[in-house]
């Protein structure tokens, strides 16, 4: 079945630690991105990628960053610089201007 | 920026009636793509509806459709027959045109509930 699968499903950081999400796809999608949500808040988007090997910031990356090694996999790491990590991210990917499809997400907590 | 308002953080409606749920944005662009994302508890993302702001006909899916008022930059969304599977987050989304997928601006969402 194609689809987008994030790991862990929850993830507990220490204070200072770097942690790094992980996001794959296998629909053949050109483009993939991070988003943040918040409790009564939308998502915002951290990163994009349109194609392997290039990404851009989003609106809120301080704190963030990412790679785009391969198509299938666009990873996360949440730094230590990152102030105020705990929030929901899901990851998504398109085609174009066709629909995102959205991976389950990922609850990262900080303790 | 682009921005995307949703102000009804909550709705309620009885089960088989039919609620609207409201959505304006902010746009100097003339070509763009406007979504409705519904987020049930498990939290997964799934899309309702799309439309296109060339397009001049209101997206229809179902018993979910739209009411695209581009000169007024409204889009809301209205589901007919209220089913209890529709209680969830719903999130209106902008995407911009212009050949690149550039992601989403999505508004804060509103709360749907279905009274049985």
């Amino acid at each position: 079945d194609g689809g987008i699968t994030q790991s862990p499903k929850y993830l507990f950081r220490k204070e200072g630690q770097n942690v790094t999400l992980s996001c794959e796809q296998n629909l053949n999608h050109d483009a993939m991105y991070w988003y943040r949500q918040d409790p009564g808040q939308g998502l915002r988007l951290i990163y994009y990628s349109q194609i392997v090997n290039d990404f851009q910031k989003g609106d809120i990356a301080e704190g963030y960053s990412v790679s785009r090694e391969k198509k299938e996999s666009f990873p996360l790491t949440v730094t230590s610089a990152q102030k105020n990590p705990t929030a929901f991210y899901l990851c998504a990917s398109s085609i174009g201007w066709n629909e995102q499809f959205f991976g389950p997400g990922t609850r990262l907590t900080v303790l | 920026a682009q921005t995307v308002t949703q102000s009804q953080p909550e709705m309620s409606v009885q089960e088989a009636e039919t609620v609207t749920l409201s959505c304006t944005y902010d746009t100097s662009e003339s070509d763009y793509y406007l979504f409705w994302y519904k987020q049930p508890p498990s939290r997964q993302m799934i899309l309702v509806i799309r439309q296109e702001a060339y397009k001049q006909q209101n997206a229809t899916e179902n018993r979910f459709s739209v009411n695209f008022q581009k000169a007024a930059k409204s889009f809301s969304l209205k589901i007919s027959d209220s089913q209890l599977g529709d209680a969830a987050m719903y999130f209106c989304a902008y995407g911009a045109s212009g050949g690149g997928a550039d992601g989403l601006t999505f508004g804060k969402g509103t709360h749907l509930i279905i009274q049985p």
